[in-house]
């Protein structure tokens, strides 16, 4: 039964390159939430995705940013023409519908940019 | 904004059984309080959630007060593994949408 599954573990970007970050929710999972913790910070949260859809993406930076969670396959975080302040950890998080549940981390994707 | 308050720090010694306070005085009849750690810089691990009622698992146990603005989670037998950030959360709702929001969190060492 395999956790939250997030690729590449690390990845380094020159600025202005695109950052692709990929999520798969553990199985049954609907719900997918992406957080950003920069170094010696708390985590952020960024959004919150259901399949095809985006339900909260108030913790998104209105530029260069954007997430989707298609009918199939792993969710991705997307950042265009990257710059050094984007350097974080980029934590995903899957949940079953319903408050009940906590969520389940992946183990993030530490993103540098030089 | 995180819906808790946490001590910044706090230190325990190894054996000893480590008790975190969380203050969520705002907290509604039912939002749920959740506990995670999380290890130098690896995803959060979820520890344990409760409603109202006091509940126990293997890694910990957690006391929700009656009025339920405060809760503590407890380590037993606290080892050094055990040394993390410890994140007590309260789901918030916006928009209909819920979702865990992080506060500073506890920093919790265990000293041998």
């Amino acid at each position: 039964n395999a956790g939250v599954m997030q690729n590449p573990r690390h990845l380094v970007r020159r600025r202005g390159q695109e950052a692709r970050l990929r999520c798969s929710p553990m199985k049954g999972h609907s719900h997918v939430y992406w957080y950003r913790q920069l170094p010696e910070e708390g985590l952020k949260f960024m959004v919150y995705l259901q399949k095809e859809n985006i339900i909260d993406e108030s913790g998104m930076p209105k530029e260069r940013f954007s997430a989707e969670f298609p009918k199939e396959g792993p969710s991705i975080l997307r950042i265009q023409q990257v710059v050094r302040g984007d350097s974080a950890a980029y934590f995903c998080a899957s949940s079953p519908a319903g408050q009940a549940y906590g969520y389940t981390f992946g183990s993030g994707t530490r993103l540098t940019v030089v | 904004d995180a819906k808790t308050t946490q001590p910044p720090s706090m230190d325990c010694a190894e054996g000893r059984a480590a008790n975190l306070p969380c203050n969520h005085s705002t907290i509604s009849g039912n939002e749920y309080v959740y506990w995670y750690r999380q290890i130098h810089s690896q995803g959060p691990q979820y520890i344990i959630h409760g409603l109202k009622n006091n509940e126990t698992n293997e890694m910990a146990s957690l006391i929700i007060t009656e009025d339920r603005k405060s809760s503590t989670l407890i380590l037993p037998h606290a080892t050094l593994r055990d040394t993390a950030v410890y994140y007590c959360i309260v789901r918030v709702q916006i928009q209909g949408a819920q979702k865990l929001v992080f506060g500073q969190g506890t920093r919790l060492t265990i000293n041998p």
